[in-house]
């Protein structure tokens, strides 16, 4: 049982690149989400999804995109990246929204 | 005011001591409440839900405050692994969806 995976795990960007970020999970999750973590910020929330086919804006959402075509895999976007997007992110999937969350392991981008 | 509020710390304590975190939200509708522990450079990992009863797991104790709006962990006889970043997770519904919003942390050090 593999939980969430987020793939890749480490990346390093030029400014202006794209990339998308995979999260996959197995638990049969309804809820997705993705959020950033900066030092002295906290988590963030970027977008999230609800189920299979919704998407929705969170706390900081701009220049970035994502996609939920299938329940088990929520995609984050970068169309063109930049040194503010420098970060850790991590996708974490929910039942229901009203139970705990489980966490993927982390992307480390960095924008250069 | 910030939604979710933790005193960031850190806590400096010896083993075996007892510690208290406590974590303020500012929306009274929220509904659901959680204690995540994150390692260094680790995804956030659930610790414990928060009952309005309260609840205990071993050594920790959480309890839910609504009428102050608070939420509160304690940890008893700390051991050098409990050393990490505790983090306060309030969950509110927001047009059918729950939207779960962390503290920034509250850092932990435990030392022998």
């Amino acid at each position: 049982n593999a939980g969430v995976t987020q793939t890749p795990k480490f990346r390093v960007l030029k400014t202006g690149q794209s990339m998308t970020l995979l999260c996959a999970q197995d638990m049969n999750h309804e809820y997705m989400y993705w959020y950033r973590q900066d030092p002295g910020m906290g988590l963030r929330l970027i977008h999230y999804s609800v189920g299979e086919g919704t998407t929705a804006k969170g706390e900081v959402p701009d220049g970035y995109n994502v996609s939920r075509l299938k329940k088990q895999n929520f995609l984050l976007g970068l169309e063109s990246a930049a040194p503010s997007q420098t970060s850790v992110y991590f996708c974490a999937s929910s039942p229901s929204g009203t139970y705990g969350y489980t966490f993927g392991s982390g992307t480390r981008l960095t924008v250069v | 005011r910030k939604e979710v509020e933790q005193d960031p710390g850190p806590f400096n304590v010896p083993e075996g001591a007892t510690v208290a975190f406590n974590c303020t939200y500012s929306n009274s509708a929220s509904q659901s409440f959680f204690w995540y522990r994150q390692d260094c450079r680790k995804e956030p990992k659930l610790l414990m839900s928060v009952y309005s009863s309260g609840n205990e797991d071993g050594r920790f104790t959480a309890q839910l405050n609504r009428a102050s709006q608070y939420i509160s962990l304690l940890i008893r006889d700390s051991k050098l692994s409990d050393s990490a970043t505790y983090l306060c997770v309030v969950n509110k519904g927001t047009g059918g969806s729950y939207i779960p919003t962390f503290g920034r942390g509250t850092s932990l050090i435990v030392h022998p």
